[in-house]
C-alpha cells in the first residue's frame, strides 16, 4: 500500500508569485486535507476536500485555493505569495471525511517566501 | 484562540522509563482525540486515538488516557526507547458530520537519554 506522497519536497519562492503544491493520498482514500504548519507549531487546518468539492475550510483567505482530481489526488494553490506563507505545508489523507477517519500525513513542502 | 495545548515544549526521559505527554483541550464539541508522532523531515505519523466515550486506549507500549471533565488527555510510553525521540502533537476534532478538522497542540519534543 502506496503512503501518502507530495512534491516538491522543497521551493523558493519571491513574495508576490503563485505557487502550486501537490499530493497523492494512500490507496483507497477519498478524502485529503491541506496543513499548515509554521515553524514551532503545530499543523493548522487550511481545508478539506472530499470527492472533488471543498468540504470545509479554516481561517485562511481566499488566495490558498485547491483542486481534488476523480484519483481523489489534489493541489493546493497560493496566489499572491506573502513571507508569512513560508511553513511546512502537509497534506493527509483518510478513507472517510467522518470523524472517525484517522488522517495520514505526507512528508510535506517546505516552502520558503523571500 | 488555543483549543488545543501541549503546555510542557519539550521532555526528557530515561531509556526504559516511563513517558508522559500532557494535552490540554478548551472546546466540549471535542469527541475524537488522536497522538501523532514527528521526525524532522516526515509528517506526522499517527501513533492512538480515543473517542470521548472512552477513558482509556492501549496499543502496545502506548496508552491514552482521557479525562472529560478535566479537558485533559496524556499519552504513556512504556518502557521509552530512543527510537521514541521525536515531537508527539496531539490533535483534537468534533464529530459535527462535516470536515473532519483536526485542531493541533503545538507539540512536546520527547528525548530519550540512553
Amino acid at each position: 500500500e502506496t503512503g501518502v506522497t507530495q512534491s516538491p519536497t522543497h521551493l523558493i519562492k519571491t513574495r508576490g508569485q503563485q505557487v502550486t503544491l501537490r499530493c497523492s493520498s494512500q490507496s483507497g482514500h477519498n478524502t485529503v486535507s491541506w496543513y499548515q504548519q509554521a515553524l514551532g507549531q503545530g499543523p493548522q487546518f487550511i481545508f478539506q476536500y472530499y470527492r472533488e468539492e471543498e468540504n470545509g475550510r479554516g481561517n485562511f483567505p481566499p488566495r490558498f485555493s485547491g483542486l481534488q482530481f476523480p484519483n481523489y489526488s489534489s493541489e493546493l494553490n497560493v496566489n499572491a505569495l506573502e513571507l508569512d506563507d513560508s511553513a511546512l505545508y502537509l497534506c493527509a489523507s483518510a478513507r472517510t471525511s467522518g470523524s472517525r477517519g484517522t488522517q495520514y500525513f505526507g512528508p510535506g513542502t517546505r516552502l520558503t517566501v523571500l | 484562540d488555543q483549543q488545543v495545548k501541549q503546555n510542557s515544549p519539550s521532555l526528557s526521559v530515561q531509556e526504559g522509563r516511563i513517558s508522559i505527554l500532557n494535552c490540554d483541550y478548551t472546546n466540549s464539541m471535542f469527541d475524537y482525540f488522536l497522538w501523532y508522532k514527528k521526525y524532522p523531515a516526515e509528517g506526522p505519523t499517527f501513533l492512538i486515538s480515543i473517542s470521548s466515550i472512552k477513558d482509556k486506549n492501549e496499543d502496545g507500549r502506548f496508552t491514552v488516557f482521557l479525562n472529560k471533565s478535566a479537558k485533559h488527555l496524556s499519552l504513556h510510553i512504556v518502557p521509552s526507547q530512543p527510537g521514541d525521540s521525536a515531537v508527539y502533537f496531539c490533535a483534537a476534532t468534533a464529530g459535527n458530520g462535516g470536515a473532519q478538522k483536526l485542531v493541533f497542540g503545538q507539540g512536546t519534543r520527547l528525548t530519550i537519554n540512553p
